[in-house]
């Protein structure tokens, strides 16, 4: 079974872009999480996406967003980049939502903003 | 708040000796708990989970780990260390009704050598 792909694996952009990072899930995984890891703050839960709707949110602010398609696939967008969004998005997927199901975690997507 | 403490930052064992990462959480409630491992540029892959049961959980790669309540804690060991399992380790919890969002400790870089 193929695992959890991001696509791009690397980006830059330019301050005040925007940018949008595209996951898909395992195969018969309906849930998506997505997490921002930087060398300053680890690893943070942004959101989880769940039959096409928001479940969680991490403590962000409203330029990070995102949504799910019905076939799992998600994205997150991040609108005005700033210099501190530079970090490695990782997105992880797993069979259910509501309690905590074991998460399987893409190789990430790469962004770095100048 | 919950919260995930991984003291060590940097642990240097020979190639063969025994490994202990340690782990600590805070939380009211039984957690469920996971260690992860990440290479360098490469994203989160599962080494084991606890969620009830048996406190002595074994992983993979001949990872284990044991839960301890009393000490609101999750210790991974390994009983000799290979060069390939130089690597980063991260602890992470999630909880009941968590949606999946996982919060994880800063991670234990660990080198290893021959």
């Amino acid at each position: 079974k193929a695992g959890v792909t991001q696509t791009p694996r690397y980006l830059i952009k330019t301050r005040g872009q925007q940018v949008t990072l595209s996951c898909s899930p395992i195969s018969g995984h309906r849930s998506v999480s997505w997490y921002q890891q930087t060398p300053g703050q680890g690893l943070q839960f942004l959101f989880e996406y769940f039959s096409e709707t928001q479940r969680n949110k991490g403590n962000f602010p409203g330029r990070f967003s995102g949504r799910q398609f019905s076939n799992s696939r998600s994205e997150m967008n991040v609108s005005t980049l700033e210099l501190g969004d530079s970090a490695l998005y990782l997105c992880a997927s797993s069979l259910a939502t509501g309690l905590t199901y074991e998460q399987y975690f893409g190789p990430g997507t790469r962004l770095t903003v100048t | 708040a919950q919260s995930v403490t991984q003291p060590d930052i940097h642990i240097t064992v020979s190639e063969g000796a025994s490994l202990e990462l340690r782990c600590n959480y805070s939380y009211g409630a039984t957690p469920y708990l996971f260690w992860y491992v990440q290479s360098p540029g490469q994203g989160l892959q599962l080494l084991l989970k606890y969620f009830s049961g048996d406190t002595l959980v074994q992983g993979i790669k001949g990872f284990e780990a044991e839960f301890k309540r009393s000490q609101s804690s999750f210790n991974l060991r390994k009983p000799s260390v290979h060069w390939s399992d130089a690597a980063e380790y991260f602890c992470a919890v999630g909880f009941s009704g968590g949606y999946n969002k996982l919060i994880f400790g800063a991670g234990t870089r660990l080198a290893v050598h021959p």
